[in-house]
């Protein structure tokens, strides 16, 4: 089946420095991918959607300079977390849906998810 | 009022017993629903999707969809202790498209 394979699986990092949390789909081709946050006990919070070779929409209250989105192929996403504080420490999943959108047994593949810590 | 609400549990239950879980949601222009399994520091899989009312049913899950009440609900028979999970239900308005998930939830199922 479908896979999205995200990387790392935990960082922990000083207040101040950026972080990168890679997305790639495996075995298709991802022309939509979506970045959400999720908080203990907390559902998925979509921060983003992007389009691949496009600017991605940030959803309100999401900064766009804080949290950078590259979906520079089909294949690969990043999310970029600049000058990371506390307050940013969150567990981080990735989605993405394929070219061929006529399948819908999995309208939304998930990454594993990345767990963030700053200290 | 939320957009999607889900009681977050949690919910135990004894081994071999039926489950339900429920969502309500405000939004009518909701048309596709889905119920995702979120295992502890996993992402979410998918278990089913619907798109109109009535039930849809896969081997031990049953979703069911009531559009007129804006409520949907997943059903668990023969539940096992690997079914012990955070169950988030989904919906969007459009196919592929932005999902609005509820908090989830979780569920332990006793031996």
């Amino acid at each position: 089946g479908a896979v999205v394979s995200q990387h790392p699986s935990r960082v922990i990092c000083k207040s101040g420095t950026s972080v990168k949390i890679e997305c790639r789909s495996l075995d298709f081709q991802a022309t939509t991918m979506f970045w959400y946050r999720q908080f203990p006990k907390q559902s998925l919070m979509l921060m983003a959607t992007s389009n691949e070779g496009s600017k991605a929409t940030y959803e309100q209250g999401v900064e766009k300079d804080k949290f950078l989105i590259n979906h520079a192929s089909l294949t690969l996403s990043t999310l970029t977390v600049t000058s990371a504080h506390p307050e940013d420490s969150s567990f981080y999943i990735c989605s993405a849906i394929g070219r061929d959108g006529s399948s819908y047994n999995s309208p939304l593949h998930f990454g594993n998810g990345t767990r963030l810590t700053v200290t | 009022q939320k957009e999607v609400e889900q009681d977050p549990g949690p919910l135990s239950v004894p081994e071999g017993a039926i489950v339900s879980l429920n969502c309500t949601y405000s939004n009518s222009a909701f048309q596709y629903f889905m119920w995702y399994r979120q295992y502890s520091r996993k992402g979410p899989e998918l278990l089913m999707y619907t798109y109109s009312s009535g039930n849809k049913e896969d081997g031990r899950f049953t979703a069911q969809v009531d559009k007129s009440s804006k409520y949907i609900s997943l059903f668990i028979r023969d539940s096992q202790p690997s079914d012990s999970a955070t169950y988030l239900c989904a919906m969007s308005v459009v196919r592929d498209d932005k999902i609005i998930f509820g908090k989830g939830t979780r569920l332990h199922i006793l031996p």
